[in-house]
């Protein structure tokens, strides 16, 4: 049965604390992603992975990093967290889907991780 | 930039009835996903589907390609089919992006 494990279902920390979110997967996928949810908003993409110690941005990257030391693990880092960083953290890993032939859809589902909410006071 | 919308934004509906949730994108897609996340914050896929129709128990996924338009159906619906439901679309590139739509709460009342 795949996997996608987070460190943490619930955490709480306080405002200029560093953060590190983790997460491990254990299908040997090749692209890895964090998401933050918030209500009205949806899943929006912080950073993502398509190998080890690649890293690309998503749509809303300020205030956080992330590192891909493994293929299995992809931690996302908040540097000095702040009150407007509490919400629901999703990471997520699919396969590599390939760059010649044709492409099977089947390759963008994305497995997600139980999620992690976090709290700043 | 594709947008991805759904509606409703909320349901409630009494169980036994048949629902169904809309989402419409903007621009061409390689494969369109349902997602289901219950209360708990844990997401699944329900279904990934290019073209035509799915069918999984008392689900099923129609989209259609011209229209750019997708419905997920629940039939005989049940207080556990209680969930956000999230639609998605993809491209088919290698790293696998998705683009989410906001969700649709949905109350299944006994």
């Amino acid at each position: 049965d795949v996997k996608v494990t987070q460190s943490s279902r619930y955490l709480v920390k306080r405002t200029g604390e560093k953060v590190f979110l983790e997460c491990v997967q254990d299908m040997d996928h090749e692209n890895m992603f964090w998401y933050r949810q918030d209500p009205g908003l949806g899943l929006r993409l912080i950073y993502f992975s398509y190998d080890v110690k690649m890293k690309e941005k998503g749509d809303i990257p300020e205030g956080y990093s992330v590192s891909r030391e493994k293929k299995e693990r992809f931690s996302l880092i908040l540097e000095s967290a702040s009150t407007n960083q509490t919400s629901m953290y999703l990471c997520a890993s699919s396969p590599y889907a390939g760059t010649s032939g044709r492409l099977s859809s089947s390759y963008n589902e994305q497995f997600f991780g139980p999620g992690t909410r976090l709290t700043v006071l | 930039k594709n947008e991805v919308e759904q509606s409703p934004q909320n349901l409630t509906a009494q169980e036994g009835e048949f629902i169904t949730i809309n989402c419409s994108y903007s621009v061409g897609i390689s494969a369109l996903h349902w997602l289901q996340q219950h209360p708990g914050g844990g997401i699944v896929s329900l279904f990934m589907l290019s073209s035509g129709k799915k069918k999984h128990g008392r689900l099923i996924a129609t989209i259609n390609i011209q229209e750019k338009h997708s419905s997920l159906h629940i039939t005989a619906s049940h207080p556990r089919d209680s969930a956000v439901y999230i639609c998605a679309v993809s491209y088919g590139g290698s790293q696998g992006n998705l683009i989410f739509g906001k969700g649709t709460k949905l109350s299944v009342k006994p």
